[in-house]
């Protein structure tokens, strides 16, 4: 059965800390991995995109990983600020048309 | 403003009652899908449209229909709602559903159904 798990469910931590969330996944066929954020509410927006022979992706603060051997990836949020508190799904796409969320992990950053 | 717009944003509705979510995107993309999410289940796909005319079942299409009879234009429809489908709805839109093509997620639409 094709599944996306995330970790944790919920993180706090304060202001200008590092982060790290971590998705494991077993899907198939496997085509690239996205991680969204999420704001309470709100529509997911991407952060990154990668496909299996990506191993790194960042966008500003965001740098996620990928490692296709183990079906594991992670997001490292650097620096964070309070507008990082949200929800962050990973997501996996099974072939071309289907896609498949993790349930998120929330993040709540204090100042 | 590149964007996928859907109406209502809000409905509180009856079981039995007929309705339509309409989403809309500007951006002419070909790929448009609808997913639903619940507490505790993430996002699931209902139903997926790869252009005009062409449409596949998601992972939960049960009591759902949609269609594409125009580009810009994916609504969902709900001929007979129950209460199971109350839930947050977003309809989303990429040029492709292929590898680095990014999609784009409507604000979504709070559906309750009493």
């Amino acid at each position: 059965k094709n599944q996306v798990e995330q970790s944790p469910q919920s993180l706090i931590i304060l202001e200008g800390k590092n982060c790290t969330l971590q998705c494991n996944y077993t899907v198939s066929p496997f085509s690239n991995l996205r991680w969204y954020k999420q704001d309470t509410g709100r529509g997911p927006v991407s952060l990154t995109i990668m496909t299996f022979s990506e191993n790194t992706k960042s966008n500003g603060r965001y740098t996620a990983t990928l490692d296709a051997d183990t079906k594991q990836s992670s997001l490292h949020i650097t620096a964070s600020q309070l507008s990082d508190s949200a929800s962050y799904i990973c997501v996996v796409s099974a072939g071309t048309y289907k896609y498949i969320f993790g349930t998120g992990t929330r993040l709540k950053v204090l100042a | 403003e590149a964007q996928v717009t859907q109406n209502p944003r809000y409905l509180i509705t009856v079981t039995g009652k007929k309705l339509t979510v309409t989403c809309s995107q500007n951006m002419n993309h070909e790929y448009m899908s609808w997913y639903r999410q619940d507490p505790g289940l993430g996002l699931r796909q209902i139903y997926y449209s790869m252009n005009v005319e062409v449409t596949d079942k998601g992972d939960v299409p049960e009591g759902y229909k949609v269609s594409r009879k125009e580009k810009r234009n994916f609504p969902l429809i709900l001929e007979s709602p129950s209460p199971n489908q109350t839930s947050l709805y977003f309809c989303a839109s990429s040029l492709s559903p292929m590898a680095t093509y990014e999609q784009y997620f409507g604000p979504g639409t709070r559906l309750t159904v009493t």
